[in-house]
């Protein structure tokens, strides 16, 4: 299958900094590339939408301002967590998908944890 | 976006079959029908995908009724480290990518 790969893999940053977290796809063309956060013992919710080359979509109730997300070539996606806060400790997970296709590849998840 | 409904947790003994079975009533014409697994403190991965009747890959089946308001993940001869959290997702594929809602899963343990 194709290879998502995410860094960090884990995040320890203070009360208020802000954290950029990379999603690379290795081995294929990700034209559209999927943000979502996960608490403990939770499911993944879906935070974002990004094709590439155009702004994310974001779904409702996601800050758009205080995540931000930048899709700027096929094979790399970022999401910037500005002045981040405890709340924001969690698992952040991307997934990418090719043009056509209807199944995503999912990174390995980076761990943030805001003290 | 159709609503999944799972198990909540299944258990099973190692070198049995598990069928885990998803209800999707509200399925759309245009919708396919995804199961992922997911280990603790990792993402989730890609385990099949199906529209109608029987898809099957080299670690699971997956079948799916004319009326495809539910299907069923079979997992032949589970292990221990079949020991996870499964979803199924339902979603459509429009506007050039498919939008995934992940429900709440089954959480299914596999006991020695």
């Amino acid at each position: 299958g194709a290879v998502v790969s995410q860094h960090p893999s884990w995040v320890i940053c203070k009360s208020g900094t802000s954290v950029k977290i990379e999603c690379r796809s290795l081995d294929f063309q990700a034209t559209t590339m999927f943000w979502y956060r996960q608490f403990p013992k939770q499911s993944l919710m879906l935070m974002a939408t990004s094709n590439e080359g155009s702004k994310a979509t974001y779904e409702q109730g996601v800050e758009k301002d205080k995540f931000l997300i930048n899709h700027a070539s096929l094979t790399l996606s970022t999401l910037t967590v500005t002045s981040a806060h405890p709340e924001d400790s969690s698992f952040y997970i991307c997934s990418a998908a090719g043009q056509g296709w209807s199944e995503q590849y999912f990174g390995p998840g980076t761990r943030l944890t805001v003290t | 976006l159709a609503k999944t409904t799972q198990p909540i947790s299944m258990d099973s003994y190692e070198g049995q079959e598990v069928n885990i079975t998803c209800s999707h009533n509200n399925i759309a014409t245009n919708d396919y029908i995804t199961w992922y697994q997911q280990f603790p403190s990792q993402g989730p991965r890609f385990i099949i995908q199906g529209y109608k009747t029987k898809v099957t890959n080299e670690v699971a089946s997956l079948f799916i009724p004319a009326d495809r308001k539910s299907s069923t993940l079979s997992l032949p001869r589970v292990s221990l480290s079949d020991t996870a959290v499964y979803y199924c997702l339902v979603g459509a594929f429009s506007g050039g990518y498919n939008k995934l809602i992940f429900g709440a899963g089954t959480r299914l343990a596999v006991h020695p």
